[in-house]
């Protein structure tokens, strides 16, 4: 089945604790996002990136980091989280830029506290 | 920049009742507009597409017209059905980034 896997779903952390949220797509896809969702903001993208080794910033980058080593895999990394990065993540694949849409992850809920 | 506003919800329906939900864009050049659906607990999938002016997309009875010259893809069904309540968002894809706008909630009652 064609779909993007992000784990964990949940998770709840402490303020200044690494973390990393995992993203693999199963579709050959070249252009991969991470979005973040927030009442009354709707989603904002955070990375994106449109090949291996290729990534650039969205509209919200400052606290995340990702890589993308291999097609295939997308991590959104927090250095040192804080209380402001609650919110509902999610990571999308697409085909192209143009015209094909996303394919959404399922989402991660993080809880920084 | 881009961006996308769309009507603010809730909006509730009665069962059958006509739905029309509102989106207007700013962008520059030629963007390619989207729907996508968010069902309680879930990710975002993609409902319909249109890729140029005058495209008409369609899917489970839902439509919405690309019009560049009103900057416009309002999203419509016929007849909802309590099944269709969900949030949805209105989107423009541009180079390599999708724009969203923040989302409709829909309530349909039976």
């Amino acid at each position: 089945e064609a779909q993007v896997t992000q784990n964990p779903r949940y998770l709840i952390t402490v303020t200044g604790k690494k973390l990393t949220v995992t993203c693999s797509q199963n579709m050959n896809h070249e252009y991969m996002s991470w979005y973040r969702q927030d009442p009354g903001l709707g989603l904002r993208q955070i990375y994106y990136s449109m090949n291996v080794e290729v990534t650039d910033k969205g509209d919200v980058p400052e606290g995340y980091k990702v890589s993308r080593k291999e097609k295939r895999n997308f991590p959104l990394i927090l250095e040192s989280p804080s209380p402001n990065q609650t919110s509902l993540y999610f990571c999308a694949s697409s085909l192209s830029a143009r015209g094909y849409g996303y394919t959404f992850g399922s989402g991660t809920r993080l809880t920084v506290v | 920049g881009n961006s996308v506003t769309q009507m603010e919800g809730p909006v509730t329906l009665s069962e059958e009742a006509f739905l029309t939900i509102n989106c207007t864009y700013t962008a520059t050049g030629y963007p390619s507009l989207f729907w996508y659906v968010q069902y309680p607990g879930e990710g975002l999938q993609l409902l319909l597409k249109a890729t140029k002016a005058d495209d008409k997309g369609s899917n489970k009875g839902f439509e919405a017209t690309y019009r560049k010259e009103t900057t416009s893809f309002h999203l419509e069904k016929g007849s909802v059905q309590v099944s269709d309540s969900a949030v949805y968002f209105c989107a423009l894809g541009r180079d390599s980034t999708l724009t969203f706008g923040k989302g409709t909630m829909l309530l349909v009652s039976p």
